[in-house]
């Protein structure tokens, strides 16, 4: 009953650092997420994926890619990190639930760039 | 402009009170839901209540209902029987669009208000 997994819970990385964060989910939904939560603010959506095979972008995209490896794993790239990226970053996937399109998220993967 | 707007930043309540959480929302689409989520001092994200614009009905969790007002455009979460657990972050998001539609299913968070729950 794992829902959404993330990896890796921490990360530290230093300025111009490279990193993949990794997200599966087993409920065989469709519709996938990215999302970075900052103090004092709401979640923020950076990158989603509807459906295998298509990402689209979110709120906040710059300095991220994605890929939508299969239904499953959907994955968030930092190719150079900054500062400025250091952030909560959360998974989240979307399906039905009685009938409505419920969004789940994982536990988050706290992100230090120094 | 802001389309979730939560004016608490932060609420108190007494152990096994109620206590309701503001959230007010802009949109034109007349096709939307409404979320509430509750984040613990862990971290995680975890789904409490939802409400859809059509529903003529007060969506009703257990615990945990949501006073929607379409007309003032908002969707307040009302907590009964306040819990010493209840103490979190509390978001109030809005999914607009329709199912099908390519914008399905994107959230638009609030800021949150943080719930102290005293014994």
């Amino acid at each position: 009953n794992a829902g959404v997994t993330q990896t890796p819970k921490f990360q530290v990385l230093k300025t111009g650092q490279s990193m993949t964060l990794q997200c599966a989910q087993d409920m065989n939904h469709n519709s996938m997420y990215w999302y970075r939560q900052d103090p004092g603010m709401g979640l923020r959506l950076i990158y989603y994926s509807a459906s295998e095979g298509t990402t689209d972008k979110g709120e906040v995209p710059n300095g991220y890619n994605v890929s939508r490896l299969n239904k499953r794993e959907f994955s968030l790239r930092l190719e150079s990190a900054a500062p400025s990226q250091t952030s909560v970053y959360f998974c989240a996937s979307s399906g039905p639930r009685q009938g409505r399109n419920i969004q789940y998220f994982g536990a988050g993967t706290r992100l230090s760039v120094l | 402009a802001q389309k979730i707007t939560q004016t608490q930043p932060g609420m108190f309540v007494q152990e096994k009170e109620a206590v309701t959480l503001d959230c007010t929302y802009d949109t034109s689409d007349p096709s939307y839901g409404l979320f509430w989520y509750k984040q613990p001092s862990s971290g995680e994200m975890i789904f409490l209540i939802y409400q859809g614009s059509y529903d003529q009905q007060n969506a009703t969790e257990g615990r945990y209902s949501l006073n929607f007002q379409k007309a003032r455009k908002s969707a307040n979460l009302v907590i009964s029987a306040s819990q010493l657990g209840d103490s979190a972050m509390y978001f109030c998001a809005m999914r607009e669009g329709h199912a099908g539609g390519t914008s399905y299913g994107k959230l638009t968070f609030g800021q949150g208000t943080i719930l102290t729950v005293h014994p």
